[in-house]
């Protein structure tokens, strides 16, 4: 199973400004994924991000709010520009490895925007 | 193009008594199913998953989920709660076929009395 270090764990932000979230895999991975979870809710898909290829947003999300880079099979960023405190959410990794379905994920990045 | 519905936003039981969470999916493919357990303030772990073995799945801590497909159904169930078990619950579901992207429901959140 894919171990998944997700930096940072948590930050708090001034509105206005970016923050970059690291994932790291400790295997190589086709397929990663972004969530966002805002406070009490389920789990949104921001975007694929697969090595090679320009990540795909779901509807909602726009690349220039939300810049994915993937730049190997073990690591991909998300940004979160421009932050406003209806940005403060949970943001998660998340792979598939291989051909089994499961997905892994990171322990999360709790933003919270000021 | 699939989905997966949480019938129950919340469900509250007494510590000792049966458990049980529904959900129910929709898949154009043969899908793979999970669920995922998230406890206050930490990351998601994997409770228990099917894809495509039996239909009778066993998890940890208990849990246990039976595949349903005349149903469409994957409902979660332990014999008796305990206090440990509070925590928010997500079923979700991949195709293995595509994309393997995980969709969520929205979450049931478990809250067990003593």
């Amino acid at each position: 199973s894919a171990v998944i270090s997700q930096k940072p764990s948590r930050d708090i932000c001034q509105r206005g400004t970016s923050l970059t979230i690291q994932c790291q895999v400790d295997s190589q991975v086709t397929m990663m994924f972004w969530y966002r979870q805002q406070p009490g809710q389920s789990l949104t898909l921001i975007a694929t991000a697969n090595q090679g290829s320009e990540a795909t947003y779901e509807s909602g999300f726009v690349i220039d709010k939300f810049p994915i880079s993937r730049p190997n099979l073990t690591f991909s960023t998300l940004t979160v520009s421009n932050m406003s405190p209806e940005d403060s959410s949970i943001y998660l990794c998340s792979v598939v490895e291989g051909g089994d379905t499961e997905a892994f994920f990171g322990q999360g990045t709790r933003l919270t925007v000021v | 193009a699939q989905s997966v519905t949480q019938l129950d936003s919340h469900v509250s039981v007494s510590e000792g008594t049966p458990v049980l969470l529904r959900c129910n999916y929709s898949s154009s493919y043969s899908p793979s199913l999970f669920w995922y357990v998230q406890h206050p303030n930490k990351g998601l772990q994997l409770l228990l998953k099917y894809t495509s073995a039996a239909t009778l799945v066993k998890g940890i801590n208990g849990f246990e989920a039976e595949f349903k497909k005349s149903e469409t159904s994957f409902h979660l169930t332990k014999p008796s709660a305990h206090m440990s078990d509070a925590a928010e619950y997500f079923c979700v579901v991949s195709v293995p076929w595509g994309s393997y992207i995980p969709t969520f429901g929205r979450g049931t959140s478990l809250i067990v009395h003593p």
